[in-house]
């Protein structure tokens, strides 16, 4: 059992380049979301779904897309990359319920030049 | 909205000895919950503890404890008999069960570091 997957681990980026941070689960979670983790101010909500086909905005949504197409998959899309994106970024599921836990992928380090 | 807040970046304890970290947070909420995770060098998140605010009782897990002061608003993480591989950063988080994703609200994390 996987749990949530994460890739790439490590990226560097040049200003203005995209890219597609991967996010796969395989416990059938309805919920997923996006993350990033800043020294100081633990980790803030990007992005969140609560099923496939239906995506919502977090706390810090500039400059990222997602989408949801299947239960398993919740893609984070850096459209034009800035150096303020240099971040941890996590991935997490969890199922319904406010007291079930979230599992959390390993983490993608992004540093954006 | 909800905030919470970590007012200890850093924290050091002896090996075989007790922590305690310190969190607290603001709502209008009466019903919520709220979790330590921790996160190694590994960048894991781990979860170590849970509580659910309608609950008296403090949760507890191993050497893991929790002081609930619901009126306080506080929410704080005892560890004892602390070992080598409890180092790392906690981070305390708070979901209500109002949001539509199930999200957490971080504090901003304590680093703990155990001394042998």
């Amino acid at each position: 059992n996987a749990g949530v997957t994460q890739t790439p681990k490590f990226q560097v980026l040049k200003t203005g380049q995209s890219m597609t941070l991967q996010c796969a689960q395989d416990m059938n979670h309805e919920y997923m979301s996006w993350y990033r983790q800043d020294p100081g101010m633990g980790l803030r909500l990007i992005h969140y779904s609560v099923g496939a086909g239906i995506t919502d905005q977090g706390e810090v949504p500039n400059g990222y897309n997602v989408s949801r197409s299947t239960t398993e998959d919740f893609p984070l899309r850096l459209l034009s990359a800035a150096p303020s994106q240099t971040s941890v970024y996590f991935c997490a599921s969890s199922y319904f319920g406010g007291g079930t836990e979230a599992f959390f992928g390993q983490g993608t380090r992004l540093t954006v030049v | 909205a909800q905030t919470v807040t970590q007012s200890q970046p850093e924290m050091s304890v002896q090996e075989a000895e007790t922590v305690t970290l310190s969190c607290t947070y603001d709502t209008s909420e009466s019903d919520y919950y709220l979790f330590w995770y921790k996160q190694p060098p590994s960048r894991q998140m781990i979860l170590v503890i849970r509580q659910e605010a309608y609950k008296q009782q403090n949760a507890t897990e191993n050497r893991f404890s929790v002081n609930f002061q619901k009126a306080a608003k506080s929410f704080s993480l005892k560890i004892s008999d602390s070992q080598l591989g409890d180092a790392a950063m906690y981070f305390c988080a708070y979901r209500s069960p109002q949001n539509a994703g199930n999200m957490l609200t971080f504090g901003g994390g304590t680093r703990l570091m155990v001394k042998p």
